[in-house]
């Protein structure tokens, strides 16, 4: 499978615990993103990598949340001391260097906060 | 800001055919849609770009009015396949930053 993988697919945890998301991208694609999806809305953006560098964080991303792309490859998303409103489904996406505007998503790492 | 979708839902019979709308209130750039299946991931179906020409493929096309700051999406002689929830992102200036509508529920039923 070739496609936007996402590690694990489902997370139970209780509040104040920490996470973390794995989003490993189509393996050309340079441009990775981070959306938040929560029942009946659209996804959200959250932040956005060209390489490995992060070039823009929305407003929704408080100081709990932080997101890495060390390698220009796969990233991390980690939440620290979850929230119950922080439950949702996270999103990682990828497009390549031909701004052909399409995004491949990723199936989502489902986050339950308990 | 969020674009609004009409409608929020729709249900049909297999061959009818639908139309989702999508506007906005600030300016658009261009506007993406994409379709997503019950617990699986957005798939980008077409994007339209400010100036550029109604796009289409297969029974699925759609169209932008740049001065109206609206977009539709036809869907012909529906497909069973075409059932899932329809999403339309619009970008300000450029294609990663993606704001996205709630979504229409498309339903096509035998």
């Amino acid at each position: 499978d070739t496609g936007v993988s996402q590690d694990p697919r489902h997370k139970i945890t209780k509040r104040g615990q920490n996470v973390t998301f794995r989003c490993d991208p189509i393996s050309e694609h340079n441009r990775l993103y981070w959306y938040r999806q929560t029942l009946g809305q659209g996804p959200e953006f959250l932040t956005y990598f060209q390489n490995e560098a992060q070039l823009e964080k929305s407003r929704l991303l408080s100081d709990r949340f932080s997101a890495e792309r060390p390698k220009g490859s796969f990233s991390t998303l980690e939440i620290q001391r979850t929230e119950q409103g922080d439950s949702a489904m996270y999103l990682c996406a990828s497009s390549g260097q031909t701004d052909t505007g399409e995004l491949f998503f990723g199936e989502g790492s489902r986050l339950t906060v308990l | 800001q969020q674009p609004v979708q009409s409608p929020q839902a729709v249900i049909l019979r297999e061959g009818e055919d639908a139309v989702i709308n999508c506007s906005s209130s600030k300016a658009l750039y261009s506007v993406h849609w994409y379709r997503q299946k019950h617990g699986e991931a957005p798939v980008f179906l077409m994007i339209l770009l400010k100036g550029g020409e109604q796009k289409g493929h297969d029974k699925i096309s759609a169209s932008f009015n740049e001065k109206k700051q609206q977009s539709s999406l036809y869907l012909t002689a529906s497909q069973l396949s075409y059932s899932g929830t329809y999403f339309c992102g619009n970008s300000g200036g450029s294609n990663y930053k993606l704001t996205f509508g709630k979504g229409t529920l498309l339903t096509v039923n035998p």
